[in-house]
C-alpha cells in the first residue's frame, strides 16, 4: 500500500514570502498522479495543483508550482508571494493510474500560517 | 465546471435516530463518488467508495450496516447514518470523479453533531 508523508505539522510564512511544503510518498508503482489540495477554515476541499508521475516537467498554477522528484519520490509544493487567503491546511494527495476507481491517499497535512 | 454539493451544510440530531447527507455532482456525471470522515486537526479517512448501480465498496473498520450508501443515479450518492450516537459526530466529506479523469472534485463537508 502506499504511504504518503508530510512531515511538517504546520509552516509560518509572511506575506509576499515564499514557503514550501514537503510531501514525499512510498510507491512501488511507476504510472500514478500526485495532487495537493488544500482546505481553508471553511473546509472546503479545494484542488491546488496536480502532476502525472509520467511528466517530467513540474507543474506550476500561478503562485503556486511543484518540485517532483520521481526517484526521490518527493513531490513540495511552493507557495510564492504568500497572501493572506493562503492561510490552511495542505494536503499531499496519492493516486494510482491503474486503479480504475481512482482512490486517493492523503498525508496527514501540513498548517500555513501567513503573517501579514 | 466540476461542482459538488453536499445537504445539509450541518445537522444536529438525537442518538439513535438516523441521518441521511445528500452529495450531489452539479454539473458533470460522477461514475464514482467518494465518502470520507474527518476529525478535527485531521486528515481525511476514506469510508467507501460507489459507483452508480452498484453496491458501495467500504474500507476496513467501516461498519456497512452502520453507514448507509445509495448511489442512485450519475449525479447523486446519499450516505445514512443509522442510529446515531454521540461517537459518530464527525465532519463528513463526499467527493466525486468521472472515469477516465484523475481528479476528485470535494463537496463542502457536512458537520454532524449527534446528542
Amino acid at each position: 500500500a502506499q504511504t504518503v508523508t508530510q512531515s511538517q505539522p504546520e509552516m509560518s510564512v509572511q506575506e509576499a514570502e515564499t514557503v514550501t511544503l514537503s510531501c514525499t510518498y512510498d510507491t512501488s508503482e511507476s504510472d500514478y498522479y500526485l495532487f495537493w489540495y488544500k482546505q481553508p477554515p471553511s473546509r472546503q476541499m479545494i484542488l491546488v495543483i496536480r502532476q502525472e508521475a509520467y511528466k517530467q516537467q513540474n507543474a506550476t498554477e500561478n503562485r503556486f508550482s511543484v518540485n517532483f522528484q520521481k526517484a526521490a519520490k518527493s513531490f513540495s509544493l511552493k507557495i510564492s508571494d504568500s497572501q493572506l487567503g493562503d492561510a490552511a491546511m495542505y494536503f499531499c494527495a496519492y493516486r494510482s493510474a491503474p486503479d480504475s476507481w481512482g482512490k486517493l491517499q492523503f498525508g496527514a497535512g501540513t498548517q500555513v500560517v501567513v503573517t501579514p | 465546471g466540476a461542482v459538488v454539493s453536499q445537504h445539509p451544510s450541518w445537522v444536529i440530531c438525537k442518538s439513535g435516530t438516523s441521518v441521511k447527507i445528500e452529495c450531489r455532482s452539479l454539473d458533470f456525471q460522477a461514475t464514482t463518488m467518494f465518502w470520507y470522515r474527518q476529525f478535527p486537526k485531521q486528515s481525511l479517512m476514506l469510508m467507501a467508495t460507489s459507483n452508480e448501480g452498484s453496491k458501495a465498496t467500504y474500507e476496513q473498520g467501516v461498519e456497512k450496516d452502520k453507514f448507509l450508501i445509495n448511489h442512485a443515479s450519475l449525479t447523486l450518492s446519499t450516505l445514512t447514518v443509522t442510529s446515531a450516537h454521540p461517537e459518530d459526530s464527525s465532519f463528513y466529506i463526499c467527493s466525486a470523479t468521472l472515469a477516465g479523469l484523475e481528479t476528485q472534485y470535494f463537496g463542502p463537508g457536512t458537520r454532524l453533531l449527534v446528542l
